[in-house]
């Protein structure tokens, strides 16, 4: 299995531009979380996903983040406009829902905002 | 709401030696998932051991244990005949029943010795 594929790997924008990260999560797995790690805040729990539906989305820091998961094998998150506190590296990961099934981590998207 | 405390931002150890790492929680919840996750320079999170709350005993992987201790809400972990490459940020994290969301600690910086 190819792991959880993120593109793309690096990204660095300018302030007030949109950004779009994307996510592939392992095939079979119907859960999928979107995190953020900054220095200041570690590692967060933006948004997940179970059966391509939003379950909990309330560490989604503010209306400019949005995420959509239109299929099971799909997802993004974007950012619209953003700016450079938005500078980070995002994560997406999936698992096989129910229980207490282990996280796989794709290898994040580095983003800077400028 | 649950909390991940990781008191020791960074730890050195000499190769071949043993060291621990250490992680306390706050929960009200009865039952939960305990994990380690290690993050080399690469970015990628790998998962290093888990354990389940209602295991009295500590779960152990090749050179990695831990010493979990439920009353005290402490889940340290111990690395044994330390190797290079096991320098990384090491994070602890809990997931509570039916959550399937991944609380992180702050993590700690290990520095391997040769």
């Amino acid at each position: 299995d190819a792991g959880v594929i993120q593109s793309p790997r690096h990204e660095v924008t300018e302030m007030g531009q949109e950004v779009t990260l994307r996510c592939k999560p392992i095939s079979g797995h119907n859960s999928l979380f979107w995190y953020r790690q900054t220095m200041m805040r570690g590692l967060e729990l933006l948004i997940y996903f179970n059966n391509n539906v939003p379950i909990d989305d309330s560490g989604m820091p503010e209306d400019r983040f949005s995420a959509k998961m239109p299929n099971a094998s799909f997802s993004t998150l974007k950012i619209q406009p953003s700016e450079p506190r938005d500078s980070a590296v995002y994560f997406c990961a999936s698992s096989l829902s129910g229980g207490y099934n282990e996280q796989f981590f794709g290898p994040g998207t580095r983003l800077t905002v400028l | 709401a649950q909390t991940v405390t990781q008191s020791q931002p960074e730890m050195s150890v000499q190769e071949a030696e043993t060291v621990t790492l250490s992680c306390t929680y706050d929960t009200s919840e009865s039952d939960y998932y305990l994990f380690w996750y290690k993050q080399p320079p690469s970015r990628q999170m790998i998962l290093v051991i888990r354990q389940e709350a209602y295991k009295q005993q500590n779960a152990t992987e090749n050179r990695f244990s831990v010493n979990f201790q439920k009353a005290a809400k402490s889940f340290s972990l111990k690395i044994s005949d330390s190797q290079l490459g096991d320098a990384a940020m090491y994070f602890c994290a809990y997931m509570w029943e039916y959550g399937n969301k991944l609380v992180f600690g702050a993590g700690t910086i290990l520095r391997v010795k040769s």
